[in-house]
């Protein structure tokens, strides 16, 4: 069974650094991409970015490029997201997803809660 | 980036009777190369994350009950719920993988009348 399950809920101070984190089993993790979508408090899902395993490749949404680092750890099956400076606007759920053949996203994590407020 | 455009934003249905959610999006979803158009729609519970009912604008996933359908091509695109059930008051989403970024619909609420 594959499964995502994802590090706690976290609340940062503006101006904070932040990386969160995913941990994948069920499947070999070097044969999916893995990235993740943000949904803002009573909001729609938006795709952030997605990370190869295999090789750390990475593709961004170009509104998010630059404010967010996608990365993997195949010896550990994990991925993770990370901010180097977190602004209020940041708050919001985050989810992993795992994208099959053909790229739909097929599996979810349970999601992560970071809230940014001074 | 491709703008995917759902209809309408809430519903309310009676127990039974059909709910339809359309999807239009702002460029062809339609790989010409193997004919297959890169949608699916997802359902979002409260609390959860979405879960995957249909891929590739018409295939439902494994476990998905048969009252959900998905049909369309091109640019638009259709969830049918045929008859429904309690269990089925969520947001739905559409969602374009052709390309990067990818992108959602805003979500369909649905409701029981």
């Amino acid at each position: 069974e594959v499964q995502l399950v994802q590090s706690g809920a976290e609340v940062k101070k503006p101006g904070e650094s932040l990386k969160i984190s995913c941990k994948a089993s069920g499947y070999t993790f070097t044969n999916y991409w893995i990235g993740w979508v943000r949904q803002m408090p009573g909001k729609g899902l938006e795709w952030m970015g997605i990370v190869n395993p295999r090789d750390s490749d990475t593709r961004y949404s170009p509104s998010l490029e630059g404010q967010v680092t996608v990365s993997a750890d195949k010896s550990i099956t994990t991925a993770y997201l990370q901010w180097s400076s977190l602004k209020a606007s940041d708050s919001g759920m985050y989810y992993c997803e795992r994208q099959r053949d053909g790229g739909i996203i097929d599996s979810w994590g349970q999601g992560t809660l970071v809230t940014v407020s001074s | 980036d491709i703008v995917m455009t759902q209809s309408p934003d809430s519903l309310a249905v009676s127990l039974g009777e059909r709910a339809t959610i359309n999807c239009k999006s702002s460029q062809s979803v339609l790989y010409s190369s193997n004919n297959k158009n890169y949608l699916g729609w997802y359902q979002q519970k409260p609390g959860q994350p979405p879960k995957l009912l249909i891929s590739w604008a018409s295939t439902r996933e494994s476990g998905v009950p048969d009252r959900f359908s998905g049909s369309g091509s091109g640019t638009d695109f259709t969830l049918t719920i045929s008859s429904l059930q309690a269990e089925d008051v969520a947001v739905y989403y559409c969602h374009q993988y052709y390309n990067n970024p990818r992108t959602f619909g805003q979500g369909t609420k649905v409701e029981i009348k």
